[in-house]
């Protein structure tokens, strides 16, 4: 069965800070994996998605992931942070066979300082 | 509108009362789930309908919860019975229908069982 362990649930930062926010997958197929962002009282929003191919995504809003098939790794970065950016960012992995849902991790807020 | 569209945006009934939560999803899309995230949690899946197909129902928690889908359009989800664990943000999302397009999600539905 697929899971997802986002090992983080607050990761607190300085503005024009690097970030990372960790995602560790286990899936029984090849695994699609994705991120996404939930602002306040939104629904969610699709950063990147790893299909195949090359192994570093990017997205939108300067967010890159890197999937890591020995370390079971799809850890989410942004070289520099904004006040903007501060959100939940969930982690996502497709369920297997011809189910098309997605499982989400619990989560990560990510809160950026002045 | 362009996105998917939940209604309402807010619900608070009585424990026991029954709970009827709407999506319209965008236009064109095939693919529709249904997603339970409750305070501090990830996102569960419930229910997922994809064209004229039997519904995928293995995410549903109990028999007080059913869905429909008329056609490729809205669907309704309906709790009946309503217990106080049943609190939380329904969300749904909607696809173009194969597995890796990207699933677009609505606001939510915020349902409080007093």
């Amino acid at each position: 069965a697929q899971s997802v362990t986002q090992l983080d649930s607050q990761v607190p930062v300085f503005e024009e800070a690097p970030v990372e926010l960790r995602c560790n997958y286990s899936s029984s197929v090849p695994p699609y994996l994705f991120w996404y962002v939930q602002y306040p009282n939104q629904g969610l929003q699709l950063l990147l998605k790893y299909l195949s191919g090359s192994t570093l995504v990017k997205g939108i809003n300067g967010f890159e992931a890197e999937f890591n098939k020995s370390q079971t790794s799809f850890h989410l970065r942004k070289p520099s942070v904004h006040i903007s950016d501060t959100a939940e960012y969930f982690c996502a992995v497709r369920a297997g066979g011809s189910q098309g849902n997605l499982i989400f991790g619990k989560g990560t807020k990510l809160s950026v300082k002045p | 509108g362009a996105g998917v569209s939940q209604s309402p945006s807010n619900k608070v009934t009585e424990k026991g009362k029954d709970v009827e939560l709407r999506c319209d999803p965008i236009s064109g899309h095939t693919a529709l789930y249904w997603y339970r995230q409750r305070l501090g949690q990830g996102l569960e899946f419930l229910i997922y309908f994809q064209g004229n197909s039997a519904p995928d129902k293995s995410g549903l928690p109990s028999d007080r919860f059913s869905a429909e889908r008329t056609g490729e359009s809205v669907s309704t989800l309906t709790i009946q019975r309503t217990q106080q664990e049943d609190s939380a943000v329904y969300l749904c999302a909607s696809s173009r229908g194969q597995w890796h397009q990207p699933q677009h999600f609505g606001d939510g539905t915020r349902l409080s069982i007093l």
